[in-house]
């Protein structure tokens, strides 16, 4: 079964702090994957695609790496700011799918304090 | 910022009544798109559309139905609203590059259903 799980559930870290997502995927064959911000009461917005040759992808202070081999992908976030509190959902395409056949993560709800 | 709107932003109403959330977008995307998201799950598709007179249902099984008879405009109706029903709406379109087709969401509809 295609799957993508997300850990930590939620995570709290203060303000300038580094910290690191996990995603985890089952899904098979592998298109891209893609991390997305959502913040409370809106919609995802896109932070990186990776397709399977790529291993690090950088938006600013988010770094995302992706390894093809363990089906494993983090989203690193530098120096983080009280505007990075948000869901980060970690999402997966399979390969020859059309594009609404993606599989999405629950998310990991971060909450940076001042 | 994307230029996808959604309409209402929040909606409460009772049971049996007919509603339709409103979707535009004015990127000249083709592919729309309708997911459904609980507090702290996976978006699910239930909805989506490749073009002007093409509508298919998505993964999540839906009672709503959907229209796109303008390539800017992908409402979603529910006949009868039900309790069950309460949830957030989101649209989406999308910009078809190959492998990094990228996806643009709304701001969503939260919708209560008393």
């Amino acid at each position: 079964k295609n799957q993508v799980e997300q850990s930590p559930q939620s995570l709290i870290i203060l303000e300038g702090k580094n910290c690191t997502l996990q995603c985890n995927y089952t899904v098979s064959p592998f298109s891209n994957l893609r991390w997305y911000k959502q913040d409370t009461g809106r919609g995802p917005v896109s932070l990186t695609i990776m397709t399977f040759s790529e291993n690090t992808k950088s938006n600013g202070r988010y770094t995302a790496t992706l390894d093809a081999d363990t089906k494993q992908s983090s989203l690193h976030i530098t120096a983080s700011q009280l505007s990075d509190s948000a869901s980060y959902i970690c999402v997966v395409s399979d390969r020859g799918s059309t594009l609404g056949r993606l599989y999405f993560g629950r998310g990991t709800q971060l909450t940076v304090w001042p | 910022e994307a230029d996808i709107y959604q309409t209402p932003r929040y909606l409460v109403i009772g049971t049996g009544k007919k509603i339709t959330l409103e979707c535009s977008q004015t990127m000249g995307h083709d592919k729309m798109y309708w997911y459904q998201q609980d507090p702290g799950m996976e978006l699910h598709l239930i909805h989506y559309s490749y073009g002007v007179n093409s509508t298919e249902k998505g993964d999540l099984s839906s009672e709503s139905t959907v229209s796109r008879i303008r390539t800017e405009h992908f409402p979603l109706t529910l006949e009868s609203a039900r309790p069950s029903h309460t949830s957030q709406y989101l649209c989406a379109s999308s910009d078809p590059t190959g492998n990094r087709e990228k996806l643009f969401f709304g701001s969503g509809t939260q919708l209560s259903v008393l």
